[in-house]
């Protein structure tokens, strides 16, 4: 089993509908999470990260972490064309290194 | 604004001919850290500098060197590439992940690298 898992997709949404994206994970020691959104042949950028359970909102993102069920999500609310992208999650703990989910690729139709 | 720059965005190398892919940032962070992404893929993490200490993991092939002359520049060198080296390769910093107690890490755009 993988450490953490994530759909890859792909998901196709109509242009002003709520995403959500999400991971699992089985290390109940990572501590924080981050959302990346990489469009094609681009490097990853950072959306969001969070410590604790609930929720954080960043604009029109929002990112919540459920810790009791090892489940993390993304959400999307009035989806734009230009939010479509591979979103990678990922998780850590401490100084140690990152553990990526393989990513969701989403594409919002005009 | 403060950024990790990658360079090239592409390159194309032979089949063994030794490649060098570098990165720059103006972040002042200490840590640098090259992967290796494939399509489809979760970014494999290949090594890190922490300040210049460098961190090897345990299956990153031999053929994958690296090289940190200062704290705004590091290079990754592939040094006799094969076909199943292509992919992305990408860049990332963080800022004192043992101090912070956190490892937020911020990428460049990445190098594609083709081998023919």
């Amino acid at each position: 089993q993988k450490e953490v898992e994530q759909d890859p997709g792909p998901l196709s949404v109509p242009e002003g509908a709520i995403v959500s994206l999400n991971c699992t994970y089985s290390n109940s020691a990572f501590q924080y999470f981050m959302w990346y959104r990489q469009y094609s042949r681009k490097g990853p950028e950072l959306l969001m990260y969070t410590y604790s359970s609930g929720n954080k909102e960043d604009g029109r993102f929002t990112a919540q972490v459920d810790k009791s069920s090892k489940y993390i999500s993304l959400f999307i609310r009035d989806s734009q064309p230009s939010d479509s992208a591979t979103y990678l999650c990922a998780m850590g703990k401490g100084n140690e290194k990152l553990t990526f989910g393989t990513g969701t690729r989403l594409t919002i139709i005009p | 604004d403060a950024m990790v720059i990658q360079n090239p965005r592409y390159q194309v190398t032979q089949f063994g001919k030794p490649v060098t892919l570098s990165c720059s940032q103006t972040l002042n962070h200490n840590v640098m850290y090259w992967y290796q992404q494939k399509s489809s893929q979760a970014p494999k993490l290949l090594f890190h500098y922490y300040d210049k200490d460098f961190n090897n993991e345990a299956d990153t092939p031999d053929n994958f060197q690296s090289r940190r002359p200062n704290t705004s520049f590091c290079f990754l060198d592939i040094r006799s590439p094969g076909l199943g080296d292509a992919a992305m390769y990408l860049c990332a910093t963080s800022r004192d992940p043992q101090f912070q107690a956190k490892n937020i890490q911020y990428f460049g755009a990445g190098t594609r690298l083709s081998v023919l």
